[in-house]
């Protein structure tokens, strides 16, 4: 699977939009993109995944880019409870997540 | 719908000693698995499962032993902690069928082991 690449730390001003980016320039044509975040010490929860075209659901937004070397995930209105870790990854669909690397992510922190 | 649940959620062990780390999930996911976090080093895989009877290792598998008899547990057994091991523990699962794009990974609350 390909490896990615995220900037370690963000902050982001309570209400405003939050945009983390990823790096996945070894992304193969079967690998879709996750994101997943870990709240504190939690464990990691699902937010949101894609192909090639942009996705929304109730969390975030996610746009890939046209060559799918990179992404970004957008979490429209940051709230201080979206103070968290939130990790890249890719996968092949056809295979399990025992081949993902969850690298050390990017900690954003929401500023009030 | 409980999800995956750990236990404990706390433990301190002495070098030595032994001790299961429990994971159980109610979604009946093929796939299951246990990672360690250490701080600043992301999440690392120590065994996984993609079905009863079927485990193999992961990235850092030294020091733990894992069996699946059953669908729904997974656990995973220091025989003989050392200091090297205290992190925290993850059990993650998840449905293994190809071509499922929403293949999520739920992960339990972890357990928080100090070898002293």
């Amino acid at each position: 699977d390909a490896k990615t690449t995220q900037p370690p730390s963000m902050d982001c001003a309570e209400g405003r939009a939050a945009n983390l980016p990823c790096n996945h320039s070894t992304i193969s044509g079967n690998e879709y993109v996750y994101w997943y975040r870990q709240i504190h010490s939690q464990g990691p929860q699902y937010i949101i995944h894609g192909l090639k075209n942009n996705e929304t659901n109730e969390m975030a937004s996610l746009i890939i880019t046209e060559d799918r070397k990179s992404s970004t995930l957008i979490l429209p209105h940051a709230t201080l409870r979206d103070t968290a870790v939130y990790y890249c990854i890719v996968r092949v669909v056809a295979g399990g997540y025992q081949k993902v690397t969850f690298g050390i992510g990017t900690k954003l922190q929401v500023i009030p | 719908n409980a999800g995956v649940t750990q236990t404990p959620k706390f433990q301190v062990l002495k070098t030595g000693q032994s001790m299961t780390l429990q994971c159980a999930q109610d979604m009946n996911h093929e796939y299951m698995s246990w990672y360690r976090q250490d701080p600043g080093m992301g999440l690392r895989l120590i065994h996984y499962s993609v079905g009863a009877g079927i485990t193999d290792q992961g990235e850092v598998p030294n020091g733990y032993n894992v069996s699946r008899s059953t669908t729904e547990d997974f656990p995973l057994r220091l025989l003989s902690a050392a200091p090297s091991q205290t992190s925290v523990y993850f059990c993650a699962s998840s449905l293994q069928r190809q071509g499922r794009a929403k293949n999520i990974q739920y992960f339990g609350a972890g357990t928080r082991l100090s070898v002293l």
